[in-house]
C-alpha cells in the first residue's frame, strides 16, 4: 500500500531564514509520481510540482527547490530565504502508475509553515 | 475558463439530511475526483472517474455516492448525513496524453458541516 510521511508537523521560521520540509513516501510501484502542493490560510491547493519516479534530477524553481532521493523514499522541499507569504499548510501527495489513466493521490498530513516577520 | 467550479461553498446540515455537492469543469478533462480533508489532515479519495458513465471508489467511499452522466459534471451526494462527513469537499480533475496523466486541478472546496 502507498503511504506518504510528513513527519514535521508545524515548523516557525524567521524570515530569510531557508527551510526543509521532508516527504518520505512508500510505494511497491516502480512507476509513480510525487507531488507537492500548497495550501494557503484562504484554503486552495495550490500546485507546486509534479515529479515522475524515472526523473531524479533535483528541481529549482526560484526561491523553490526539491529533492528527489529514490535511494532514501525522499522528496523534500527547500524554501531559500524565507518570506512571509510562504506561511501555508505544505501537503506532499504520491500516485501510483496510472489505473487507465486516473491519477489517485494520497496525501501526506501536511506540515504548516510560519514564516515571522 | 473557469476551470473546476464547486457549489456550495459553505453548507451546514442536520444530521439525517441529504444533499448534493455540485462540481463542473469545463476543460474537457476525461478523469475527476472527489477528496476530503478532515481538520489538520491531508485529502483522502472518496470516488474517481475515469469518463462519463465510469464510477469507482476510492479510500473513503462510505457514506457517499457518485455519478458522471457527463463529462463535465461529478456530483457527490451524502444521503443520510453524519458529523463524521463534517469535513471540507474537494472536486478535482485531470486529463490523459497517452499513458501519461495532466493538468491535474482542484476546486475551491466546501466545507459541510453536520450538526
Amino acid at each position: 500500500a502507498q503511504k506518504v510521511t510528513q513527519a514535521q508537523t508545524e515548523i516557525s521560521v524567521v524570515e530569510k531564514e531557508d527551510v526543509t520540509l521532508d516527504c518520505v513516501y512508500e510505494t511497491r510501484d516502480t512507476t509513480y509520481y510525487l507531488f507537492w502542493y500548497k495550501q494557503p490560510p484562504s484554503g486552495e491547493l495550490v500546485f507546486l510540482i509534479r515529479r515522475n519516479s524515472f526523473d531524479e534530477q533535483n528541481e529549482i524553481s526560484g526561491r523553490y527547490s526539491w529533492n528527489f532521493q529514490k535511494s532514501t523514499s525522499s522528496f523534500n522541499f527547500t524554501i531559500t530565504a524565507s518570506q512571509v507569504v510562504d506561511s501555508a499548510v505544505y501537503f506532499c501527495a504520491l500516485s501510483e502508475a496510472e489505473i487507465q489513466g486516473a491519477q489517485k493521490l494520497v496525501f501526506g498530513q501536511g506540515t504548516r509553515l510560519t514564516i515571522n516577520p | 475558463n473557469a476551470g473546476v467550479t464547486q457549489t456550495p461553498k459553505f453548507r451546514i446540515l442536520k444530521i439525517g439530511q441529504s444533499m448534493t455537492l455540485q462540481c463542473a469543469q469545463d476543460m474537457n478533462h476525461n478523469y475527476m475526483y472527489w477528496y476530503r480533508q478532515d481538520p489538520g489532515m491531508g485529502l483522502k479519495l472518496i470516488y474517481y472517474s475515469v469518463g462519463a458513465g465510469i464510477t469507482d471508489k476510492g479510500e473513503v467511499p462510505n457514506g457517499y455516492n457518485v455519478s458522471r452522466s457527463t463529462t463535465e459534471d461529478f456530483p457527490l451526494r451524502l444521503e443520510l448525513a453524519a458529523p463524521s462527513q463534517t469535513s471540507v469537499y474537494f472536486c478535482a480533475s485531470s486529463y490523459s496524453a497517452g499513458r501519461e496523466s495532466y493538468g491535474y486541478t482542484f476546486g475551491s472546496g466546501t466545507r459541510l458541516t453536520v450538526v
